[in-house]
């Protein structure tokens, strides 16, 4: 299995608060990416990043911001969580493009009351 | 745009029948294909993969071949199990953009 840990894999929030999920990877691998999972929905993506300092937005970014500064770490960052988030958090990672398989992350369950 | 089509769920079968799961899909450029499975509480496991046209992808006994003519990427096995059970998802990978673009996922139940 590829070596992705999620942190936290739970977390309950308040409206109004902060969060930040953390991705971290063993496998050196360019690509990271943020997925959202909801009934109905699939996996959405939020962010993803092909390089350290280097992001860009996915389908549904509004309300999350994320940073890489090293090649092993991605955060996504709920600046003021609220309800609509609640959901189940993806990280994967893709050596190479997106024509290359990725690999998921266990995820995060964030409930925000 | 870039989309992909997965029959609707929930599918229920009994222990050794056979399984198809549709999955079509539309695409700008030429994408590579791909079969996930989820099973309860975990993160997407890649179950197999096509990278063009007429390939084949296989793994533990599951089965899809990429049919360009048609856009279609159809999930096969011929005898399930009770472990089969889970969650499938088909997705697409493309080059520009470097992103991937999932279906909705189709619930197996497979009962006794």
């Amino acid at each position: 299995d590829a070596g992705i840990t999620q942190s936290p894999r739970h977390k309950v929030t308040e409206t109004g608060t902060p969060v930040t999920l953390r991705c971290h990877q063993t496998e050196n691998h360019r690509y990271m990416y943020w997925y959202r999972q909801d009934p109905g929905h699939g996996l959405r993506l939020i962010h993803y990043s092909y390089g350290v300092k280097d992001t860009d937005k996915g389908e549904v970014s509004d309300g999350y911001s994320v940073s890489r500064s090293k090649t092993e770490d991605f955060l996504l960052t709920l600046e003021s969580a609220t309800s609509s988030q609640t959901s189940v958090y993806f990280c994967a990672i893709s050596e190479r493009t997106g024509l290359n398989e990725q690999f998921f992350g266990p995820g995060t369950r964030l409930t925000v009351l | 745009g870039n989309s992909v089509t997965q029959m609707e769920g929930p599918v229920t079968l009994s222990e050794e029948a056979f399984l198809t799961i549709n999955c079509t899909y539309t695409a700008t450029g030429y994408p590579s294909l791909f079969w996930y499975v989820q099973y309860p509480g975990e993160g997407l496991q890649l179950l197999l993969k096509a990278t063009k046209a007429d390939d084949k992808g296989s793994n533990k006994g599951f089965e899809a071949t990429y049919r360009k003519e048609t856009t279609s990427f159809h999930l096969e096995k011929g005898s399930v199990q009770v472990s089969d059970s889970a969650v499938y998802f088909c997705a697409l990978g493309l080059n520009t953009g470097n992103q991937f673009y999932f279906g909705t996922g189709t619930s197996l139940t497979v009962i006794p």
